[in-house]
């Protein structure tokens, strides 16, 4: 199974930017780099996707390496709602094994300071 | 609203008392898979379904069946739960293959938090 691995923390003050590490070496080519979150006392929810290029939204950025090794969420203005777990993972939409089978991790548990 | 509901949301049981915990999407999502949480383990899949009649096994399916019998709903069976299953359960969706790029996306469930004594 393609695997991820993050870091299991991070700190943040808010208003900051915050830039969440993902590694993935055993990335295939059609694989997606998905993340997630999610909040206390609520189910993941989607942030963001992207397979080669950079992506933005009104969540997140999402930043890919080359060599799409690694990828790296941002949060360009931390809030204090944005303390959460967030999860990285890649998802292979030509309907290999990583397509119905998922491996979530622990995430990297965000907490953000006032 | 497009959602994918979980129930119960709650659940006090005993050991060996068979139970079950739906779940349901309106989205027509071909894509359901279960989840258990559990603290310093993250998300694990239990089951996972690509359609309606197929079924395949995660990274922790000992001690739960699933059945998909029609395309919005998949429940997960405890047949003879343990304390051991006690645990957060989340269930999600997505659409199937070759809806481009968007339909992979997972959409989650509130959650279900069982308690097996």
């Amino acid at each position: 199974d393609a695997k991820t691995t993050q870091p299991n923390s991070m700190e943040s003050n808010e208003e900051e930017p915050v830039h969440l590490p993902c590694n993935h070496s055993t990335i295939s080519g059609t694989d997606y780099i998905h993340w997630y979150r999610q909040l206390p006392s609520q189910g993941p929810e989607y942030v963001i996707h992207g397979l080669t290029s950079n992506v933005n939204n009104r969540m997140a950025s999402l930043a890919i390496a080359e060599d799409r090794k690694s990828s790296t969420l941002i949060l360009h203005r931390a809030t204090l709602r944005d303390a959460a777990v967030y999860y990285c993972i890649l998802r292979d939409y030509a309907g290999g094994t990583s397509y119905g089978k998922l491996t979530f991790g622990q995430g990297t548990i965000l907490t953000v300071h006032p | 609203e497009a959602q994918v509901t979980q129930n119960p949301r709650y659940l006090i049981t005993v050991t060996g008392k068979k139970l079950t915990v739906t779940c349901s999407q309106n989205m027509n999502h071909e894509y359901m898979s279960w989840y258990r949480q559990d603290p310093g383990l993250g998300l694990r899949q239990i089951y996972y379904s690509m359609n309606v009649e197929v079924t395949d096994k995660g990274d922790v399916p000992e001690g739960y069946k699933v059945s998909r019998k029609e395309k919005r709903n998949f429940p997960l069976i405890l047949e003879s739960p343990s304390p051991n299953q006690t645990s957060l359960y989340f269930c999600a969706s997505s659409w199937g293959l070759g809806g481009g790029s968007g339909a992979n996306v997972l959409t989650f469930g509130a959650g279900s938090r069982l308690t097996v004594l």
